[in-house]
């Protein structure tokens, strides 16, 4: 089945600064790869997924990458505010699969 | 107005009791989830239903046990609780597979610690 593997487990980055988070997926079928944040007592929330058929995807300060061949993705976010602080999961499913399969978790931590 | 909402947020209850979690989806989404968040923030499926059909069942003990009257309920039982079954079960629903992205909105979990 899929694992997902998410690096760095915790991050820290002054205000301002620029914070990119990583993750490999093992299913080569894999088609779907969101980004899900998850601020402290709240629920995960969708904030972008990328689609196998693009490479690049961007929303105001965050963007995600994918690299099909070397099968990773990778979320980057710019210009941080302590409202980015939270836990952020990335997740990965095959296309018509019935679930996500979700990678550890990075804790981000956003210095004022 | 709540999309995903489950019941209840707060759960205290002694080893060896049983207990049960709700779960309703006003989107009209076919699919529904039972996920568990442990004490290191992991996110593993349980189970997944479409259409009140079980889908999905991942290595979870015998002791929970899933049950879907309707496509917009999924419930949870748990019996004989144990010390490790301490943990936030988020309800989570998603559209009709076929549409290409499994997009999941999760309820905000119920947190269940067994003494």
């Amino acid at each position: 089945g899929e694992n997902v593997e998410q690096h760095p487990s915790t991050l820290s980055v002054q205000e301002g600064d620029s914070a990119v988070i990583k993750c490999t997926y093992s299913d080569s079928a894999s088609n779907y790869f969101p980004w899900y944040k998850q601020e402290l007592g709240k629920r995960p929330q969708l904030i972008i997924d990328i689609r196998s058929n693009v490479g690049e995807k961007k929303d105001q300060r965050i963007a995600v990458t994918l690299n099909k061949t070397a099968k990773h993705f990778s979320l980057h976010i710019t210009e941080t505010q302590p409202e980015d602080s939270a836990v952020y999961f990335c997740a990965a499913s095959r296309p018509r699969a019935q679930k996500l399969v979700f990678g550890q978790g990075t804790r981000l931590t956003i210095n004022p | 107005d709540t999309a995903v909402s489950q019941t209840p947020k707060y759960l205290v209850t002694q080893m060896g009791n049983d207990k049960s979690i709700k779960c309703e989806q006003n989107l009209g989404h076919d699919t529904m989830y039972w996920y568990k968040q442990d004490s290191k923030k992991f996110l593993k499926i349980m189970f997944s239903y479409n259409n009140k059909e079980l889908i999905i069942n991942e290595t979870v003990p015998n002791r929970f046990s899933p049950k879907s009257p309707d496509k917009a309920h999924l419930n949870l039982h748990i019996n004989s609780l144990e010390l490790g079954d301490s943990a936030v079960y988020f309800c989570a629903s998603s559209p009709d597979r076929t549409s290409g992205a499994n997009v999941l909105t999760f309820g905000a979990g119920s947190r269940l610690t067994v003494l």
